[in-house]
C-alpha cells in the first residue's frame, strides 16, 4: 500500500517567493494534518482537516500560511511570501480517524524546505 | 505548559544490549492514547507503538515493548536486542481525548538514540 506521498522532498526558495508543499494522504484516510519541525520547536502542528474540512488552523504561524484540502486524496500548504525563517521540514501525516479510540498518524517523508 | 516530557535528550546503547527511553506526560484527561514513533537520519516518521490509557496490559510490538505507570504517569519505550539500525530520534507523542480538540497529537522534545557496535 502506497504511503503518504509528499512533494517535493526538497525545495530551496528565495525570500519573498510563493512556496508550495503537495500531500497526498492514505486512500481511505479521514484525517489530514501539516507539521513543521525545527530543531528549536520541535514538531508543531499547524493544521488539521477531517473529510477535508479544517477543524484547527490556530498552529498556523500567521496569514502568510494557508492550506486547503479540494478533495479527499490531495491537500496544499502554501506560503506566500516565504522568509528565512521558513526554513525548516514540513511533514504531512494521515489518520483513519477515531474508531475504537486510536489516532495512529502516518507521516510522509516530509519536505525540506530551505528559503535563501 | 509541557505536556509531554523526554529528559535524555541523547542515549547510547552497545549492540544487542536492551534500553529504555523515557516518557512521562500530563493530562487531567481520563481517556488519552500514547505513542512512540521513530525518525531516522532520512527524516521519516516512522509509528512504533500505542498504548490506551484503558489497556490493561502493556502494549509490545517485536522488540519495542512500552512500560506504562499509569499513577506515576510515565510510558517508556523499551527496545531490546537493539541493532545497528535503531539509531534515531525518537518521539513520545499523546493524544487526549478531549472533544474539542479530539484528534489533536502532541510530540516530545525527542530522544536521540545511538546504537554502538
Amino acid at each position: 500500500d502506497a504511503g503518504v506521498i509528499q512533494s517535493p522532498r526538497h525545495e530551496v526558495t528565495e525570500m519573498g517567493q510563493e512556496v508550495t508543499l503537495r500531500c497526498k494522504p492514505i486512500s481511505g484516510h479521514d484525517y489530514l494534518f501539516w507539521y513543521r519541525q525545527t530543531m528549536m520547536r520541535g514538531l508543531e502542528l499547524l493544521i488539521y482537516f477531517n473529510n477535508n474540512v479544517p477543524i484547527d488552523d490556530s498552529g498556523m504561524p500567521e496569514d502568510r500560511f494557508s492550506a486547503k484540502m479540494p478533495n479527499a486524496s490531495f491537500s496544499t500548504l502554501k506560503i506566500q511570501p516565504s522568509e528565512p525563517r521558513d526554513s525548516a521540514v514540513y511533514f504531512c501525516a494521515s489518520s483513519p480517524g477515531t474508531s475504537g479510540r486510536i489516532n495512529i498518524q502516518y507521516f510522509g517523508a516530509g519536505t525540506r524546505l530551505s528559503v535563501l | 505548559a509541557q505536556k509531554i516530557t523526554q529528559t535524555q535528550p541523547g542515549m547510547f546503547v552497545q549492540e544487542k544490549e536492551a534500553v529504555t527511553l523515557d516518557c512521562t506526560y500530563d493530562t487531567s484527561d481520563p481517556s488519552y492514547g500514547l505513542f512512540w514513533y521513530k525518525q531516522p537520519s532520512s527524516g521519516e516518521m516512522i509509528f512504533l507503538i500505542y498504548q490506551g490509557s484503558y489497556d490493561q496490559q502493556n502494549a509490545t510490538e517485536g522488540r519495542y515493548s512500552l512500560n506504562f505507570q499509569k499513577a506515576r504517569k510515565s510510558a517508556n519505550l523499551v527496545i531490546s536486542a537493539s541493532q545497528l539500525g535503531d539509531s534515531a530520534m525518537y518521539f513520545c507523542a499523546m493524544r487526549e481525548g478531549r472533544r474539542t480538540s479530539y484528534d489533536k497529537v502532541i510530540f516530545g522534545p525527542g530522544t536521540s538514540l545511538s546504537v554502538i557496535p
